[in-house]
């Protein structure tokens, strides 16, 4: 049974550093047919994509346009987890984030817990 | 990029009634979409996946069809438990868009 565990602090303030990562178990961050997402809420923005990273021949990257230039995740093989950083953070980054794997073109399953992380000065 | 628009945005059906959710995409997605539920508090489950293929577990009153641009998510005798909002996401290519969500609500 796949297994997606969350952790990162939940409070920030604005110009600051988000990062967060979701820890793997019962599956590989290195497997080629499966792709490790985040995906943020809030209830002005929905459900919203963020970015992806994924190994096939080599490693790549898909990233929203909405924090393109702001945004980098990146797959830790040694842990076996991957990461999500966001720069410069503003009040609009407030919501729950959540991690989730995608594997064989079969949707998003298993979701990560959810984070909520709130920017306030 | 690609659209994901969903309708109705909210319904209200009794117990026992058929609802249907459509999502329909800007451009075509081939059978490239997921369904998914989000009870208040909680992590968004997957339903469907390829447009028609129920996920493993999912009750057997739940069924997606569609492909190219236009999709519906059916359930066949709404439960109590149902009650939750269902969201659709187009995955053929990044960016991996979801769908606004249709709010269930028991009559």
């Amino acid at each position: 049974q796949v297994q997606l565990q969350q952790s990162g602090p939940g409070l920030l303030k604005p110009s600051q550093t988000l990062s967060l990562t979701c820890a793997i178990s019962g599956d590989s961050v290195s497997s080629k047919s499966a792709t490790w997402n985040w995906i943020r809420q809030s209830p002005s923005r929905g459900l919203e994509w963020l970015g992806r990273t994924f190994y096939r021949s080599n490693l790549y990257n898909d990233y929203a346009v909405s924090v393109k230039g702001r945004i980098t995740i990146n797959p830790d093989t040694s842990r076996n987890q991957f990461s999500l950083q966001l720069n410069s953070v503003t009040a609009e980054d407030t919501a729950v984030y959540y991690c989730a794997r995608e594997r064989d073109w079969a949707g998003f399953d298993p979701w990560g817990q959810g984070t909520l992380v709130t920017v306030s000065s | 990029d690609i659209q994901m628009t969903q309708s109705p945005s909210s319904l209200s059906a009794s117990q026992g009634d058929r609802v249907t959710i459509t999502c329909r995409a800007s451009q075509a997605i081939s059978n490239h979409l997921s369904w998914y539920q989000q009870k208040p508090g909680k992590v968004p489950k997957l339903l469907i996946y390829a447009a028609s293929t129920l996920q493993s577990g999912v009750p057997s009153r739940f069924s997606g069809s569609g492909s190219g641009t236009d999709f519906t998510l059916t359930i066949s005798s709404l439960q109590p438990e149902d009650v939750a909002t269902y969201y659709c996401q187009k995955y053929n290519s990044a960016p991996l868009t979801f769908g606004g969500g249709t709010r269930v609500e028991i009559k």
